[in-house]
């Protein structure tokens, strides 16, 4: 049981270029969330989905892009990376019900070059 | 809109006391806290739900105080393992699954 795992773990990307965060959970979670962290602004919520198929923004969507096929799967995606972009990334899981507790993957660092 | 968190720092001497704000502009439906070791993923620590129902940590102790949209976390006879960043995060309830999360307020705790 791996429980929440992302991959990969760092990046450096140049601005412009684009990439893909894989978040992976194995707890048959229904809702999915991805954020960033940033020094002094604690986490926050970039999109969430509560479904396979279906998502939704955040708080700081601009700039990202997501996808949920597969219910254990939550894809992130920066179309064209800016140095703004640069940041620790979480995905988390929870299941029902709302009262449950979210689960946080390692992370992944991101350079924007 | 975030929560404010309060105190934005604390620093403790193994065996003392700390008691850490959250505060919400919005009606709130529960409070999640969460601790963030450096380099590290946050882990849950405890839930709090209108209504006053409970569900967590058994060494540390919480309140929910609806109508005046607070909470806050008390860490009772610290130990340098509660060293990290603690944050609070609220849900407002209804179809809304989602938390928004304070700042965070760093904890520090000294041999």
């Amino acid at each position: 049981n791996a429980g929440v795992t992302q991959t990969p773990k760092f990046r450096v990307l140049k601005t412009g270029q684009s990439m893909t965060l894989l978040c992976a959970q194995d707890m048959n979670h229904e809702y999915m969330y991805w954020y960033r962290q940033d020094p002094g602004m604690g986490l926050r919520l970039i999109h969430y989905s509560v479904g396979e198929g279906t998502t939704a923004k955040g708080e700081v969507p601009d700039g990202y892009n997501v996808s949920r096929l597969k219910k254990q799967n939550f894809l992130l995606g920066l179309e064209s990376a800016a140095p703004s972009q640069t940041s620790v990334y979480f995905c988390a899981s929870r299941g029902r019900p709302d009262y449950n507790e979210q689960f946080f993957g390692p992370g992944t660092r991101l350079t924007v070059l | 809109q975030q929560p404010v968190q309060s105190p934005q720092a604390v620093i403790l001497r193994e065996g003392e006391d700390a008691v850490i704000n959250c505060s919400s502009s919005k009606a709130l439906y529960s409070v999640h806290w969460y601790r963030q070791k450096h380099g590290e993923a946050p882990v849950f620590l405890m839930i709090l739900l209108k209504g006053g129902e409970q569900k967590g940590h058994d060494k540390i102790s919480a309140s929910f105080n609806e109508k005046k949209q607070q909470s806050s976390l008390y860490l009772t006879a610290s130990q340098l393992s509660y060293s990290g960043t603690y944050f609070c995060g609220t849900h407002t309830g209804g179809s809304n699954y989602k938390l928004t999360f304070g700042k965070g307020t760093l904890l520090t705790v000294n041999p």
